[in-house]
C-alpha cells in the first residue's frame, strides 16, 4: 500500500516546455486534488476532482489543465511553462471531503 | 486578502509543556476548518477539523478550539514531544472544496 505517489520529484524545464504531472493513490478514494505551495503561502488549490472523469478549477487553475481518467489517477498538465509556475506541487486524495493525504511533492523549477 | 492568517511564523515550546497555534480568519462564511503538520520533504498530513456548529474537538494529545464571534482557532498541542516539531497549516472552507490555507507556523519542541 503506498498511498499517494507522485511522478517526478524533482524538474527543471525551460520557459515554454510543457510537462505533465502525474499522481497515483492506492486507496480507492473518490476525491483528488492538485495544489500548489510557494514560499511564504499556504497550499493554494489547483484543481481537483471528485469522481473518475470529472474535474473542477480550484482557486488558481490558469495555465494548468488536468485528466482523470482513471480513479486511481489524476494528471496534472503544464502547456507552456512560465517561471512563475516555479512551486512545489503536491497531490492528494480522499474518500470524502476534505484532502487527508497527500503526496510527498514534486519540485518543478522553470527557468 | 490573506482570509486565513497565521501571524506567528514560527513557535519554540519546551518538552512536556503545552504548544498552542493560532490562526485568524476574516471570511464569516466559513464553516469548516482544518489543521494539517508537515515535515520538511513530505506532504502535509491530516490532523484535525472543526465544524462551525462546534467550538472544541479532541483527538488525543491535540484539541482545536473554534471561537466564531472572534474569528479565531487555535490547536493545542499536550503535552508537546520533539516529534511534534513540524510546520502547521489552518485551513478554512465555506461549504466547497476550496480550501483556503494560511502560510503556516513552524513549530520547534525543545528536548
Amino acid at each position: 500500500n503506498a498511498g499517494v505517489t507522485q511522478t517526478p520529484k524533482f524538474r527543471v524545464l525551460k520557459t515554454g516546455q510543457s510537462m505533465t504531472l502525474l499522481c497515483a493513490q492506492d486507496m480507492n478514494h473518490e476525491y483528488m486534488y492538485w495544489y500548489r505551495q510557494d514560499p511564504g503561502m499556504g497550499l493554494r488549490l489547483i484543481h481537483y476532482s471528485v469522481g473518475e472523469g470529472t474535474t473542477a478549477k480550484g482557486e488558481v487553475p490558469d495555465g494548468y489543465n488536468v485528466s482523470r481518467l482513471k480513479k486511481q489517477n489524476f494528471l496534472l498538465g503544464l502547456e507552456s511553462a512560465a517561471p512563475s509556475q516555479t512551486s512545489v506541487y503536491f497531490c492528494a486524495s480522499s474518500q470524502s471531503h476534505p484532502a487527508q493525504y497527500f503526496g510527498p511533492g514534486t519540485r518543478l523549477t522553470v527557468t | 486578502d490573506q482570509q486565513v492568517k497565521q501571524n506567528s511564523p514560527s513557535l519554540s515550546v519546551q518538552e512536556g509543556r503545552i504548544s498552542i497555534l493560532n490562526c485568524d480568519y476574516t471570511n464569516s462564511m466559513f464553516d469548516y476548518f482544518l489543521w494539517y503538520k508537515k515535515y520538511p520533504a513530505e506532504g502535509p498530513t491530516f490532523l484535525i477539523s472543526i465544524s462551525s456548529i462546534k467550538d472544541k474537538n479532541e483527538d488525543g494529545r491535540f484539541t482545536v478550539f473554534l471561537n466564531k464571534s472572534a474569528k479565531h482557532l487555535s490547536l493545542h498541542i499536550v503535552p508537546s514531544q520533539p516529534g511534534d516539531s513540524a510546520v502547521y497549516f489552518c485551513a478554512a472552507s465555506s461549504g466547497t472544496y476550496k480550501y483556503i490555507f494560511g502560510t503556516g507556523t513552524r513549530l520547534k519542541v525543545l528536548a
